[in-house]
């Protein structure tokens, strides 16, 4: 059984430009959530998309943008990237219908660096 | 506003020795509280959930969680510490709607 994929692992970009990041979800999810996670700080809640809707979002600018796709798989888009945006970007899925329990899984992120 | 605390930066032990990695909570309402480890350039790893019913919470790899409604707390813990348990642990409350917030890591080092 598949775990929770990520693409890329690591990423060089430099500012103002603009990354995509994908996530495949672990088997039978249906939803996933995006994190990011400063060098040295606990990660942060981006956004979750459930049925390729945008179901909650944190506290992140408009600069950061998802889509999920039929299949419900995931991208995360970041335009104008500033070096503040270096970070690893975790992609968690989880299946919300189990109510209380739900349980969220990661995937092994995608280090993104930007000079 | 929900949130964690993990007051310990570092927790260092020697190998076979038990383990304390504390946790403190603030939220309204049932708290669901969730345990995550993190290998080094690696994703975070599920260990244990609280979500209802016994206060002492069974999880992977050896560890186990005591719930303490009355001093707000969720501490991780291991009867004897492996020196493969040395990496960054993070305990989260998850709100109403699904998001999970983190604390700010706790580095835990067993040494042989």
């Amino acid at each position: 059984d598949a775990g929770v994929t990520q693409s890329p692992t690591h990423l060089i970009k430099t500012r103002g430009q603009q990354v995509t990041l994908r996530c495949s979800p672990k088997s039978g999810h249906d939803t996933v959530s995006w994190y990011q996670q400063a060098l040295g700080q606990g990660p942060q809640f981006i956004f979750q998309y459930y049925e390729e809707e945008e179901r909650q979002r944190g506290n992140f600018p408009d600069r950061f943008s998802g889509h999920q796709f039929p299949n419900y798989s995931s991208e995360l888009n970041v335009n104008a990237l500033l070096l503040g945006d270096s970070a690893l970007y975790l992609c968690a899925s989880s299946y919300p219908t189990s109510g209380v329990s739900e349980t969220q899984y990661f995937g092994p992120g995608t280090r993104l660096l930007v000079l | 506003a929900q949130s964690v605390a993990q007051p310990e930066d570092q927790v260092n032990v020697a190998e076979g020795n038990p383990l304390t990695v504390k946790c403190t909570y603030s939220v309204s309402g049932n708290p669901y509280l969730f345990w995550y480890v993190q290998y080094p350039n690696r994703g975070l790893q599920f260990l244990l959930k609280y979500i209802t019913g016994d206060n002492l919470v069974k999880g992977s790899y050896g560890f186990e969680a005591e719930f303490n409604k009355s001093q707000t707390s969720f501490h991780l813990k291991k009867p004897s510490a492996l020196v493969s348990d040395s990496a960054l642990y993070f305990c989260a409350v998850r709100d109403r709607r699904g998001k999970l917030i983190f604390g700010q890591g706790t580095e835990l080092s067993v040494k042989p």
